[in-house]
């Protein structure tokens, strides 16, 4: 019964250094999400995608990538980390039903600090 | 794009007594309106939701109302409990892939 599992849950970056955030969920979701939480301002929409093989830009995409080669995974990348950077970042995953809206259900998050 | 505000940013009450929150939203074509509480260290939970052709749901101590003439939601606590202590967030959403936008949150504290 996992869920949503986000990985690595911690990680500090120098400037100018990449990585990818890993996330997997297990529930047979199509869509998928990736957001940033920054004090003050809620969660904000980085990058979506509604099935394997395919993405979309959300409201604050520079900077990122993202790729959905399987549909259990959504994979966040940052190139060239910036101090801008610094954030909690969550993946949360949903299931179309009916044309209805249906909640998204959400990771643990990963806590990343760029020096 | 939609603009979800949320009222107060803080909001401290006494064990017993009842809460609210309160948020807005620019897009008339937004249809369904979650509600998540989110506490240290963890990702958002849902909590309650609430579809247009709505407008009040109740879940034990915990209820939404929405009015969409005027593009305002709100979560009412009562009752509350110290484990009511959290972050909540309200979110809006049309039917375009399922995508939220959320409210900048709200941090409430119960004081036992």
């Amino acid at each position: 019964n996992a869920g949503v599992t986000q990985t690595p849950k911690f990680r500090v970056l120098k400037t100018g250094q990449s990585m990818t955030l890993l996330c997997a969920q297990d529930m047979n979701h199509e869509y998928m999400y990736w957001y940033r939480q920054d004090p003050g301002m809620g969660l904000r929409l980085i990058h979506y995608s509604v099935g394997e093989g395919t993405t979309a830009k959300g409201e604050v995409p520079d900077g990122y990538n993202v790729s959905r080669l399987k549909k259990q995974n959504f994979l966040l990348g940052l190139e060239s980390a910036a101090p801008s950077q610094t954030s909690v970042y969550f993946c949360a995953s949903s299931r179309p039903r009916g044309g209805r809206n249906q909640p998204q259900h959400f990771g643990d998050g990963t806590r990343l600090s760029i020096l | 794009g939609e603009n979800v505000e949320q009222h107060p940013s803080t909001l401290s009450v006494q064990e017993g007594d009842s809460a609210v929150i309160k948020c807005t939203y620019s897009d008339s074509a937004s249809n369904y309106f979650p509600w998540y509480k989110q506490e240290l260290g963890k990702g958002p939970q849902l909590i309650i939701d609430i579809r247009s052709n709505v407008g009040e749901k109740k879940d034990q101590r915990i209820a939404v109302t929405l009015n969409k003439t005027a593009k305002h939601f709100s979560l009412h606590i009562t009752e509350t409990q110290p484990e009511d202590s959290a972050v909540y967030f309200c979110a809006a959403s049309r039917n375009n892939f399922n995508k939220f936008y959320f409210g900048s949150g709200t941090k409430l504290n119960v004081k036992p």
